[in-house]
């Protein structure tokens, strides 16, 4: 089956981190850029980062720029996020996606939530 | 960055009937060369992930049921949902996909 499965989303204190997994199946992981978007409770999609296949070419939204850190291991399938230094605004169900060739996101996760809190 | 901001945030349809949703663009989505406009449209249902219905603004993924429909170029686009079912309730989100960082409008809340 083609499916992304996240894990590693945890209870966390501000300023704390936390390391995502997203595992792929069922298709050729190394050949899709893939990307984090992460859900506020109760609120819209927000794109996070995105890593070319080859894990050449890397870009994140301003909101996260040197805090988190996406990674990929294609011998394991699997896409990371480190999160550092994380805020209570970082508080969201987070996702990964497939990009398309065309680019645009044609699979998702079903997500693993994010809390910062003390 | 380009913001997506669509319209109504809400609406509410009754069953067999029409709904549209407008997903207007701050600067153009229509990549000239190709003539392609890179918006895509997704369904999210509570508790589940997005699910891609439409993408190049047009084109159908497959699988999902022909009531679906969008148009719309250059910063304008809809989607229509041309006879509502109630499996049709849900937020509905559009995203360009032709710069980064990739934008999502803020969602619209289809109801019966």
């Amino acid at each position: 089956e083609v499916q992304l499965v996240e894990s590693g989303g945890d209870l966390v204190q501000p300023g704390g981190s936390l390391r995502l997994s997203c595992a792929a199946s069922g298709f050729t992981f190394s050949n899709h850029w893939m990307h984090w978007v992460r859900q506020a409770p109760g609120k819209g999609l927000v794109w996070v980062s995105r890593i070319k296949s080859d894990g050449s070419i890397i870009n994140y939204a301003e909101s996260v720029e040197g805090r988190f850190t996406i990674s990929r291991d294609n011998a394991k399938n699997t896409l990371y996020l480190q999160m550092n230094s994380l805020r209570v605004e970082d508080t969201a169900i987070y996702y990964c996606a497939r990009d398309t060739a065309s680019w645009y996101f044609d699979l998702w996760g079903r997500g693993t939530l994010v809390t910062v809190s003390s | 960055d380009i913001v997506m901001t669509q319209s109504p945030d809400s609406l509410a349809v009754s069953l067999g009937e029409r709904a549209t949703i407008n997903c207007k663009s701050s600067q153009s989505v229509l990549y000239s060369p190709n003539n392609r406009n890179y918006l895509s449209w997704y369904q999210q249902k509570p508790g589940q992930p997005p699910k891609l219905l439409i993408y190049w603004a047009s084109t159908r993924e497959s699988g999902v049921p022909d009531r679906f429909s969008g148009s719309g170029s250059g910063t304008d686009f809809t989607l229509t949902i041309s006879s509502l079912q109630p499996d049709d309730v849900a937020v509905y989100y559009c995203q360009q996909y032709g710069y980064t960082p990739r934008t999502f409008g803020q969602g619209t809340k289809v109801e019966i």
